[in-house]
């Protein structure tokens, strides 16, 4: 069964303490990995797409890679704004249709 | 339009009743999905509209849900007979389905549902 497992599911850190977010995934076809940011109260914005093992992007402090059994989302020096929930998603091919399958998130807090 | 619109943003309901949930794509996009959020969960996948293909329904979870795709644009989520946990965010997606960024999702901003 395919599958996201997020890691860890909240995280606290002082303003510009680095850290990483793991996503973990099983999946039959993957066809690209992607990570999303969630604010409370609205919708899921696009930050990355990875489609292949050793590939990296990067935006601002955010760098997300990527390896055949998981993705890591890299947070360099945060500021208190980057706090959000950060959302890692498959898409997997399924019964003939694309699919993204979301994990549960990361609820990120960084304090000034 | 600029991105995508969902209404109401707010429904609250009495168990039992039926409720529409529209969501407006962005224009030109192909492909829309519907997703659930539970309070401090992740997104629950519901069904997938691309082109004139036949939907995928995989995700919904009883006969009381449905939704279609009119001409290809908007889309309407009915619950019928509302239960308790039915409660949640119900999010709308679109994406462009072809070329560079096919399947980027763009999220309206969800109908909160609230069944007493």
């Amino acid at each position: 069964e395919d599958q996201v497992t997020q890691s860890p599911e909240a995280l606290r850190l002082q303003e510009g303490e680095s850290s990483s977010l793991n996503c973990s995934y099983t999946v039959s076809g993957l066809r690209g990995l992607f990570w999303y940011r969630q604010d409370p109260g609205k919708g899921p914005e696009f930050l990355f797409t990875l489609y292949s093992a050793g590939e990296e992007k990067e935006k601002e402090r955010l760098k997300a890679t990527l390896t055949k059994k998981e993705s890591f989302l890299h947070i360099t020096a945060p500021k208190p704004e980057d706090s959000a929930t950060y959302l890692c998603a498959v898409q997997a091919v399924s019964g003939g249709y694309n699919k993204l399958i979301f994990g549960a998130g990361t609820r990120l807090a960084v304090h000034p | 339009g600029a991105g995508v619109s969902q209404s109401p943003s707010n429904k609250v309901t009495e168990k039992g009743k039926d409720v529409e949930l529209r969501c407006d794509p962005i224009s030109g996009h192909t492909a829309l999905y519907w997703y659930r959020q539970s309070l401090g969960q992740g997104l629950e996948f519901l069904i997938y509209f691309q082109g004139n293909s036949a939907p995928d329904k995989s995700g919904l979870p009883s006969d009381r849900f449905s939704a279609e795709r009119t001409g290809g644009s908007v889309s309407t989520l009915t619950i019928q007979r509302t239960q308790q946990e039915d409660s949640a965010v119900y999010l709308c997606a679109s994406s462009r389905g072809w070329g560079t960024g096919a399947n980027v999702l763009t999220f309206g901003a969800g109908s909160r549902l609230t069944v007493l």
